[in-house]
């Protein structure tokens, strides 16, 4: 089974440009996730979706971040203006609908790391 | 105050040791709890759920105390290909994550 997809493994912008980040997810998994992993923390949440529609955005900095999934599957991350602060691991997750072994698993993918210059 | 707290270590053991982390949550809802692990610039992967009744999962065992608001994992006989970073993970029942910022583990031989 495919894991999950994320393109580009890596980028490096100027600040205030723009950039995006794109994640296909596993084959049938209804919930989509984007964190952010800074250096030495751990992954925090910015958006979930379940199919193309948003469950949770409470964190996502929507002055200059954007995201979508528009036919349920794969998912777009934008970036607009990037700030210093933005360089950090873009990590894409899926997981599915149902529990398996009690749990909610979720996949990741490789992430994309972003560097503002 | 951090949701999820952990000792960022580094915890540096021998080969065959056995070593503990210890993370504590604030948020009494968090309903499940998790350890992922996470190799130097990869993703993270799930290592195991945590139970109240504790589990085991050959050389790793995770315990839950809700009362104390705690999480423990236990690694018995370290092996090299056990450095990493351990994550200490919880789901509010929203189905999203809190992670914590990371234990890092270094097994030297």
């Amino acid at each position: 089974e495919a894991g999950v997809a994320q393109s580009p493994r890596y980028k490096i912008i100027e600040k205030r440009q723009s950039v995006a980040f794109w994640c296909n997810p596993i084959s049938g998994h209804a919930t989509l996730y984007w964190y952010q992993q800074i250096l030495g923390q751990g992954p925090k949440l910015l958006i979930q979706f379940q199919n193309n529609g948003v469950v949770d955005d409470s964190q996502l900095p929507k002055d200059r971040f954007s995201a979508e999934r528009l036919k349920g599957v794969d998912s777009t991350l934008k970036i607009q203006p990037a700030k210093l602060e933005d360089s950090a691991v873009y990590l894409c997750a899926s997981s599915p609908l149902k529990r398996t072994g009690g749990s909610y698993e979720q996949y990741f993918g490789p992430g994309t790391r972003l560097t503002v210059t | 105050r951090k949701e999820v707290e952990q000792d960022p270590g580094p915890f540096n053991v021998p080969e065959g040791a056995t070593v503990a982390f210890n993370c504590t949550y604030s948020n009494s809802a968090s309903q499940s709890f998790f350890w992922y692990r996470q190799d130097c610039r990869k993703e993270p992967k799930l290592l195991m759920s945590v139970y109240s009744s504790g589990n085991e999962d050959g050389r790793f065992t995770a315990q839950l105390n809700r009362a104390s608001q705690y999480i423990s994992l236990l690694i018995r006989d370290s092996k090299l290909s056990d450095s990493a970073t351990y994550l200490c993970v919880m789901d509010t029942g929203r189905r999203a994550l809190t992670f914590g910022s990371g234990t890092r583990l270094q097994v030297q031989p």
